[in-house]
């Protein structure tokens, strides 16, 4: 199975704050990595898949890249809606892995 | 406005059995494949099994093989997961996901709330 590895595992940010997530997979998956975010006690939601388009109702200061094995979710001014955790995922492959996750939690 | 709400969770013992349900809306649940997740508490999220459109294209995680049964009504727009054989591993809150495809997804692009299943004597 295709292993996906976040850093860091938690981030401590302030409102306004330029913020960087990296994933990283064990093999190329080309341009297929998801990215979702996941609020306590609530399901997962798309924010960006095949790593750079964003999904329907997502705003703008989220941004993804990458290709092949190392990918990048931005926030480019942390709000306060945004505190959650944040999951990367290959759909490249049957296994369809997850990274760890990353907490963004407030400074 | 895409909806999914899933049902059937709870306590069991080890070795029990549940059913759990996926009731779709908003969307042609037929032209979509979907799939079960579940992330164990404080725990990371796992796929478990998919489904296609159709209900002809099946697959598993090897962590469920042959202990979980997925299959859906589409008469009825409801996905099921029969979990059986449990242990404290299968401990997890268990979500419906709608794909962005018709056939085995790898996408998935709507989550459901979840259901919680805990395995515990």
């Amino acid at each position: 199975d295709i292993q996906m590895t976040q850093s860091p595992s938690t981030l401590s940010a302030s409102v306004g704050d330029r913020v960087t997530i990296t994933c990283r997979a064990s093999q190329s998956i080309n341009d297929r990595l998801a990215w979702f975010q996941q609020k306590p006690g609530r399901a997962p939601k798309l924010l960006i898949y095949t790593a750079s388009t964003l999904a329907s109702g997502v705003p703008p200061r989220f941004s993804g890249s990458g290709f092949g094995t190392e990918f990048t979710l931005t926030i480019s001014s942390l709000q306060p809606d945004d505190f959650a955790t944040f999951y990367c995922q290959q759909f490249n492959e049957y296994s369809r892995t997850f990274g760890q996750g990353t907490k963004v939690e407030i400074k | 406005e895409v909806q999914l709400v899933e049902s059937g969770g709870g306590l069991v013992q080890p070795g029990g059995s549940l059913r759990l349900s996926c009731a779709a809306s908003g969307f042609t649940f037929s032209a979509y494949g979907m799939s079960w997740f579940r992330q164990a508490p404080g725990r990371g999220l796992e796929w478990a099994s998919a489904i296609s459109g159709s209900g002809h294209i099946i697959s598993y995680a090897d962590s469920v093989k042959g202990r979980f049964t997925i299959s859906r009504d589409n008469s009825k727009n409801t996905l099921y997961l029969q979990v059986n054989s449990l242990t404290a591993e299968d401990t997890a809150v268990y979500y419906c996901a709608k794909g962005d495809c018709g056939g085995d997804c790898y996408l998935t692009d709507h989550w459901g709330q979840g259901v919680l299943v805990t395995v515990s004597s």
